[in-house]
């Protein structure tokens, strides 16, 4: 069965890049049947969509966190990767890797979630 | 833009009681992706519900999805131990195309 896992440094400094990988097993990520997704969570709080791409190299993002963002695909590695630029406190959160249906857009299996503290 | 309203934002219930969650949506609902999920402490969100009714894989029949047009419901039939966690209602459609619910909490009583 497939299973998504993310890596990355647990700690940004304010103002610098946010980076973190998903690395997904037991399935290809140039299925054509799915997307591949970002998503977030503030503490004690709910679930924020932050964008997925296709292994296409199509990508759709949030509105709100559009020009700070890029996600991109690697095939050869079987991975997907987040680019967060000029982070702040406010981006402190888990984030969670999830492979979304493109038909149904619904989120599964996710990853087991990286907390990622914005701090100097 | 859509937006997802869940109520209640908490409920307190007694195992083997009935669990009724609603989900309203601003606008109808996209090509019926609505999708429903569980999530318990520091753990990652599990899908339950997708396609308003469709149970996921391994999912108990206790878990009822429903509804159509802005308004649809989540039912736990009849409540285990278990199922006392964070319940979160999910849209896909064109703008944006991912929208969450706030949360329903489910506490035991």
């Amino acid at each position: 069965q497939v299973q998504l896992q993310e890596s990355g440094p647990g700690l940004v400094k304010p103002s610098q890049t946010l980076s973190l990988t998903c690395t997904v097993s037991g399935g290809s990520i140039s299925s054509g049947t799915y997307y591949w997704s970002w998503i977030r969570q503030h503490p004690g709080k709910g679930l924020e969509w932050i964008g997925y791409i296709y292994y296409s190299g199509s990508t759709f993002y949030n509105p709100s966190l559009q020009s700070r963002l890029t996600i991109s695909v690697d095939m050869s590695k079987n991975q997907f990767s987040l680019n967060l630029s000029s982070v702040t406190a406010a981006d402190t959160a888990v984030y969670y890797c999830a492979r979304i249906a493109l038909v149904g857009g619904y989120f599964g299996p996710w990853g087991q979630g990286t907390l990622v503290t914005v701090s100097s | 833009e859509i937006v997802l309203t869940q109520s209640p934002g908490t409920l307190s219930l007694s195992p083997g009681e009935r669990a009724t969650l609603s989900c309203g949506t601003s606008q109808s609902v996209y090509r019926n992706f609505l999708a429903w999920y569980q999530q318990k402490p520091g753990l990652a969100p599990r899908l339950l519900i997708y396609g308003v009714s469709t149970r996921a894989t391994g999912i108990p029949d206790r878990f009822i999805g429903s509804g159509s047009g802005t308004d649809f419901t989540l039912t736990i039939s009849r409540l285990e131990p278990e199922d006392f966690a964070v319940y979160y209602c999910q849209h896909y459609g064109t703008s944006p195309r991912v929208t969450f619910g706030q949360g329903t909490r489910l506490e035991i009583k």
